[in-house]
């Protein structure tokens, strides 16, 4: 079975600055893809970014880009210049072959102005 | 284009009534997931369906749980009868049934269960 660990409940940042959000997942599975999804106060689930595993290039979406380390399993989300509107709760999630989401517990990021 | 449409988004009902939740997938999409959202457990699949057909449900807690997929563009969730710990935030997700495909979320049903 798949795990998917964030291990920072809660973090913020000043706005226009740089954050990175961490994730870990456990997985036997050599092929898969992870996802950054992002849920305001509105609470609708918003996909920000997606990474797939055979892939060695990082993903990037405009000011969203992340840093997956498949041997290490790790797959961190960095937002640069924060925008008061990236305030939100942020879930790493991982896709196996058994096509079911696993998420993380959540990271609920502040941006201050 | 119309995304994952759920109904209704809030509901509160007493303890011991039934409680349907409603989902209507994107046009095209062939997979159809329930999820639920709580303070305790985060977000945790419940069931999903392939073309119609119910693929995994593991994930449904109990007997007083059961979805449906008539058709390809519904798809209900019933609670009967429903109590106070069923109250949680209700997401339907739809995808195209190729693996590991992007899933959208719906807007999600509060329920509150009194």
């Amino acid at each position: 079975a798949q795990t998917v660990t964030q291990s920072q409940p809660e973090m913020s940042v000043q706005e226009a600055e740089t954050v990175t959000l961490s994730c870990t997942y456990d997985t036997s599975e050599s092929n898969y893809y992870l996802f950054w999804y992002k849920q305001p106060p509105s609470r609708q689930m918003i996909l920000v970014i997606r990474q797939e595993a055979y892939k060695q290039q990082n993903a990037t979406e405009n000011r969203f880009s992340v840093n997956f380390q498949k041997a290490a399993k790790s797959f961190s989300l960095k937002i640069s210049d924060s925008q008061l509107g990236d305030t939100a709760m942020y879930f790493c999630a991982f896709i196996g072959a058994g096509n079911m989401l696993t998420f993380g517990g959540g990271t609920r990021l502040m941006v201050k102005p | 284009d119309a995304g994952v449409i759920q109904s209704p988004r809030h509901e509160v009902t007493e303890m011991g009534q039934e409680v349907t939740l409603r989902c209507k997938p994107i046009s095209g999409h062939n997979s159809l997931f329930w999820y639920r959202q709580t303070m305790m457990r985060g977000l945790e699949l419940l069931i999903y369906f392939n073309n119609n057909v119910p693929i995994d449900d593991s994930g449904m807690p109990e007997d007083r749980f059961s979805a449906k997929m008539p058709n390809a563009s519904f798809s209900t969730l019933k609670i009967q009868p429903s109590e106070p710990r069923d109250s949680a935030v209700y997401f339907c997700a739809s995808s195209k049934r190729e693996r590991y495909n992007e899933q959208f979320f719906g807007p999600g049903t509060r329920l509150t269960v009194l």
